[in-house]
């Protein structure tokens, strides 16, 4: 099992370039998220998807957008790149009814 | 909604030595307490996790506390070594909430 597969693992972004994070699970969890991990900042929540067909904003949603495209995929879409939105981005999922996450490694995302 | 603060920021310890990394957490409805490690380039990794019913939690040279009146928990590790040396996140949940503190980087000198 690959767990958690996070695409691209780096990439380089001209201010106003639009690009979409790709993040697939094998281990048939329901939930999966997306989280942006900012330095003395932590982890923080941008968008979630507790079953195929839903998605809700968390912490920090704005200059993004999300879709479920099945049970294993779940992408992040920015669509007008900002350096505000330079920072690593994990995509985690868990099992219905636990927060036991298994996080990807992550997209270090620079937006110049 | 939940916010979780997490101490100190940077932690240096020498091998075998003890470290001793603490959490408060704000909302009261939170009832679960997991720590992660991240190594460089890697992601979260749990490493234990507690729940609001138990009071201490141990496995191998790690263990964690939780006291829900004050609402703080900390993880402890015994007998450090050098590859513990990572970045450590505590957080907080209440189902599918969680929050995650901001986390300690830990150094373990040889």
């Amino acid at each position: 099992n690959a767990g958690v597969t996070q695409t691209p693992k780096f990439q380089v972004l001209k201010t106003g370039q639009s690009m979409t994070l790709q993040c697939a699970q094998d281990m048939n969890h329901n939930s999966m998220y997306w989280y942006r991990q900012d330095p003395g900042m932590g982890l923080r929540l941008i968008y979630y998807s507790a079953s195929e067909g839903t998605t809700d904003k968390g912490e920090v949603p704005n200059g993004y957008n999300v879709s479920r495209l099945n049970k294993r995929e779940f992408s992040l879409r920015l669509e007008s790149a900002a350096p505000s939105q330079t920072s690593v981005y994990f995509c985690a999922s868990s099992a219905t009814g636990t927060v036991l996450f298994a996080f990807g490694s992550g997209t270090r995302l620079t937006v110049v | 909604g939940e916010n979780v603060e997490q101490h100190p920021s940077t932690l240096s310890v020498q091998e075998g030595d003890s470290a001793v990394i603490k959490c408060t957490y704000s909302d009261s409805a939170s009832n679960y307490f997991p720590w992660y490690k991240q190594e460089l380039g890697k992601g979260p990794q749990l490493i234990i996790d507690i729940r609001s019913n138990v009071g201490e939690k141990k496995d191998q040279r790690i263990a964690v506390t939780l006291n829900k009146t004050a609402k703080h928990f900390s993880l402890h590790i015994t007998e450090t070594q050098p590859e513990d040396s990572a970045v450590y996140f505590c957080a907080a949940s209440n189902n599918n909430d969680m929050r995650f503190g901001a986390g300690t980087r830990l150094t373990v000198k040889p």
